[in-house]
């Protein structure tokens, strides 16, 4: 069974940082993506960003509203792929979860098949 | 503003069948597949459709999903009060190099 745990939110200041974990387990880990959503309160989902598999090299991509401050990145060796968000403004403020963009291996993939059950990231003074 | 454009509720009665429309352009639903998930408050959200029209073992085939250019649409046939929920399309955006949501629909089953 595919589980994502994620770990790290609380809160933290206008201007500064923190660190998201997600511990993957139930499935090869190294074959896939890995992606990073969020959803701020009373409002819709938002893709954050991704972190490629060996295949395409561990390139990453990110939204237009996080390009520059967050940063994603993965241990394959633990299972486990990383949020580091520097910068923090109060509109970061969401439930981040992490998930799974299955990779097919013929160069297609399937986004957000699996996701965890996020973790609480509120930026306030 | 969400990139793609979702009607913010929908609604029908134990039985019915629901459509949820997700307009988009070229850059995305145009030219690559979408995505349907659904999202009950404080849970996960759960991927109801890939690939525009697959859906994933253990998903009622009372769910269906389609597309036609620009534009997607999600179906719900037989519709249950469990299904009431937020509804989300998705898909890659070639421009921005991203993936794009729709703003989301509210479900409510009457």
């Amino acid at each position: 069974e595919v589980q994502l745990v994620e770990s790290g939110g609380g809160l933290v200041q206008p201007g500064g940082s923190l660190r998201l974990s997600c511990a993957a387990s139930g499935f090869t880990f190294s074959d896939h993506y890995m992606d990073w959503v969020r959803q701020p309160p009373g409002r819709g989902l938002e893709w954050v960003g991704r972190s490629r598999n060996n295949v395409k090299g561990y390139s990453t991509s990110y939204g237009a509203s996080v390009k520059g401050r967050f940063t994603v990145s993965r241990d394959d060796s633990t299972n486990s792929v990383y949020l580091q968000m520097n910068s923090l403004k109060t509109e970061d403020t969401a439930v981040y979860y992490c998930a799974r963009t299955f990779y097919f291996g013929s160069g297609t993939v399937s986004l957000f098949d699996s996701w965890g059950q996020g973790t609480l990231v509120t930026v306030s003074s | 503003q969400s990139v793609l454009t979702q009607p913010p509720s929908a609604s029908g009665t134990p039985g019915q069948r629901v459509s949820i429309s997700c307009s988009g352009s070229n850059s995305n639903i145009g030219g690559d597949y979408v995505y349907w998930y659904q999202h009950l408050p404080g849970a996960a959200p759960k991927l109801l459709i890939y690939k525009t029209n697959q859906r994933p073992s253990g998903v009622p085939d009372r769910f269906s999903g389609s597309k036609s250019g620009t534009s997607a649409s999600l179906a719900i046939s037989g519709l249950r009060s469990e299904d009431e929920a937020d509804y989300y399309c998705a898909a890659w955006d070639d421009n921005l190099s991203g993936v794009v949501f729709g703003g989301g629909t509210k479900l409510t089953v009457l």
